[in-house]
């Protein structure tokens, strides 16, 4: 348990279905973090957040959405994605936001299947 | 870009031998941390070395950073099967940028 918990841990939406992933840390951090791991590429950095406020923006495309209400929770908004999308969704936290070089904790990853 | 590169890209060993990967970078760095992520999970971190720091341990774990180089180094010493995994390392500047992995397999 690393104090960083991601629901659902599985899921399948159609291209036409809107989803939303949610994070959530008890660590008292202040940035967030979603990644994108597909097979056989490198871990994406798709979005950081710190203390609520976006700090990057990876060149994501629109169909994701990130919303920090809070900066225990971070939620990722699905919507008209593609079969290319499907991939395992990873939220992290780190107790300093970009740049400050401290380790970031992983929760297990949401694994998005899109048909 | 600023991700780590590890090499080499799978790795397979006999229990009780050492593993060692390998990490390429290409900027400057204010520190690379290494990362372990068992099969489809998050990642687990595992050590962090400073741009200052030349050699880091943990337990069974020695990580070198050589910045002259843009490299680094993890070795598991004593290796068990459940060390079987991904290593990653990332790089700290702006976080946190990561590589494709060594796929790491201890056979019993």
């Amino acid at each position: 348990e690393t104090g960083v918990t991601q629901t659902p841990r599985h899921l399948v939406m159609g291209m036409t279905n809107k989803k939303s992933l949610k994070c959530e840390q008890h660590l008292g951090h202040n940035a967030m973090y979603w990644y994108k791991q597909s097979a056989k590429k490198p871990l994406e950095l798709m979005f950081v957040y710190s203390l609520e406020e976006r700090v990057e923006n990876n060149s994501v495309p629109s169909r994701f959405s990130p919303e920090c209400p809070n900066s225990s929770h971070l939620f990722l908004h699905l919507h008209t994605l593609q079969p290319e999308d499907s991939a395992l969704y990873l939220c992290a936290s780190s107790q300093d936001g970009p740049r400050g070089g401290t380790e970031a904790f992983f929760g297990q990853g949401t694994r998005l299947t899109v048909v | 870009s600023q991700q780590g590169e590890e090499d080499p890209q799978a790795l397979s060993i006999q229990e009780g031998e050492n593993a060692t990967m390998n990490c390429s970078y290409k900027t400057s760095i204010n520190n690379l941390q290494w990362y372990r992520q068992n099969s489809g999970r998050g990642l687990v971190h595992l050590i962090l070395i400073r741009s200052n720091e030349r050699e880091k341990h943990s337990g069974r774990l020695r990580v070198t950073l050589d910045t002259s180089k843009k490299s680094s180094s993890l070795l598991i010493t004593a290796s068990r099967a459940a060390d079987t995994a991904s290593y990653f390392c990332a790089t700290g500047g702006v976080q946190f940028y990561f590589g494709t992995g060594t796929s790491l397999t201890v056979i019993p």
